[in-house]
């Protein structure tokens, strides 16, 4: 399988405790993508990596939430101390950095905090 | 603020059919478009996309419209099949400047086709 790939799939947590999700973009591919959906809204941008450079990070990321993608491949998002308000599917994907916007994305996970 | 709008919460179609997704924007800088199938427990599916510079693009049984004065676009799935049941999303981007590659995305519509 080449396509993204995520993991956990689900992660169920207790408020106040910290949590990392890991994101295997496509090989080829150097821009990534972190997105949050929560039930019936559409996906909701959270960052966005060129290669190893964060470029953008929404005003959504609050200071519990951080991203890296330390050598231009995986990446991880880690959330501390959570809230029950950061339960939803957290997405990833990842696109080319030429031609159009295409992003392909992974199953996700799924975060319940309890 | 919603910039991407689909104020169809949920359409049903008979299998055969024509279906019709539809689809508003706000933001006038937008120059990228996409339709996503998303079934549940899965990411989102890249489905079809178009640039601002065309009005109609054609993927088999899936063809986009966009209307840029009106700010809106369109998915028509002909014809329609079971298969085709799922949640759809469209997207929108700005593909240029410090913005580049965030997609916008509307609440979705739930399609159901039934035989």
């Amino acid at each position: 399988d080449t396509g993204v790939s995520q993991d956990p799939r689900h992660k169920i947590t207790k408020r106040g405790q910290n949590v990392t999700f890991r994101c295997d973009p496509i090989s080829e591919h150097n821009r990534l993508y972190w997105y949050r959906q929560t039930l019936g809204q559409g996906p909701e941008f959270l960052t966005y990596f060129q290669n190893e450079a964060q470029l953008e990070k929404s005003r959504l990321l609050s200071d519990r939430f951080s991203a890296e993608r330390p050598k231009g491949s995986f990446s991880t998002l880690e959330i501390q101390r959570t809230e029950q308000g950061d339960s939803a599917m957290y997405l990833c994907a990842s696109s080319l950095s030429s031609g159009h916007n295409e992003q392909f994305f992974g199953p996700g996970t799924r975060l319940t905090v309890l | 603020d919603q910039q991407v709008k689909q104020n169809s919460p949920s359409l049903s179609v008979q299998e055969g059919r024509i279906s019709i997704l539809n689809c508003d924007y706000t933001n006038s800088m937008f120059d990228y478009f996409l339709w996503y199938k998303k079934y549940p427990a899965e990411g989102p599916t890249f489905l079809i996309s178009i640039s601002s510079i065309k009005d109609k693009n054609e993927d088999g049984r899936f063809t986009v419209f966009l209307n840029k004065s009106a700010k809106h676009l369109s998915l028509h799935i002909v014809p329609s099949q079971p298969g085709d049941s799922a949640v759809y999303f469209c997207a929108a981007s700005v593909n240029r400047g410090s913005t580049l590659g965030r997609l916008y995305f509307g609440r979705g519509t739930q399609l159901t086709v039934w035989p």
